[in-house]
């Protein structure tokens, strides 16, 4: 596609309930990101994917938090039992994944999905 | 201390200023340094970025690294009420895929 497409934009649910956040990434891009992006906050790194190496899962908050990328493209964000500071906009961004001590890596980042827990 | 410190703002300038953004970093291992622009309601989108120190113009924007001051600057002249966004520092290491993210700066560049 020609960026990433992330889905629901909005999302408002009640605390306890499980919520599950879609990333599209860019056609051909091998590496994909979750950040996390709360109220006066930079953005946290959440999980990363490259190809089919192991995710780095290093930055998921807890163990309510969890993210599968299949067949080396979609990915999804599972949020369960959801309590009010899980409430932030939740980013995914793709790149061509030459990462490591290959210039800037350059990070696309969709428009987010935006998590409201009551 | 946090890895990235960025000045939250907000800031406001009136059009034609010259603005100057800037962050800190306490990790020596920062190699490439960016600078993102994120508009209300969408993600961010990389403006400009830098490998190692020194300078790196790209029209009106001008970024700065000072690697041995840990300290990195974007220049915006002949600011225009378009360029009002949050503006977010974010660097890595040379082997490291990870960007620490500054907490980003908002601007309002005031017609």
């Amino acid at each position: 596609g020609a960026g990433v497409s992330q889905s629901p934009s909005n999302k408002v649910t009640e605390k306890g309930k499980d919520v599950e956040l879609r990333c599209d990434p860019i056609s051909g891009h091998t590496a994909l990101y979750w950040y996390r992006q709360s109220l006066g906050q930079g953005l946290e790194f959440l999980i990363y994917f490259q190809g089919n190496s192991a995710p780095d899962k290093s930055g998921l908050p807890s163990d309510r938090f969890s993210a599968e990328r299949t067949g080396g493209s979609v990915s999804t964000l599972t949020i369960q039992r959801t309590q009010q500071e899980d409430s932030a906009v939740y980013l995914c961004a793709s790149s061509q994944g030459q990462a490591i001590g290959s210039g800037a890596n350059v990070l696309t980042f969709g428009a987010g999905s935006r998590l409201t827990v009551l | 201390q946090k890895e990235v410190e960025q000045d939250p703002g907000p800031l406001s300038v009136p059009e034609g200023a010259i603005v100057s953004l800037n962050c800190t970093y306490s990790n020596s291992a920062f190699q490439y340094f960016m600078w993102y622009r994120q508009y209300s309601r969408k993600g961010p989108e990389l403006l400009m970025y830098t490998y190692s120190s020194g300078n790196k113009e790209d029209g009106r924007f001008t970024a700065q690294v000072d690697k041995s001051s840990k300290y990195i600057s974007l220049f915006i002249r002949d600011s225009q009420p378009s360029d009002s966004a949050t503006y977010l520092c974010a660097m890595r290491g040379g082997s490291n895929y990870k960007l620490t993210f500054g907490k980003g700066t908002l601007l309002t560049v005031n017609p």
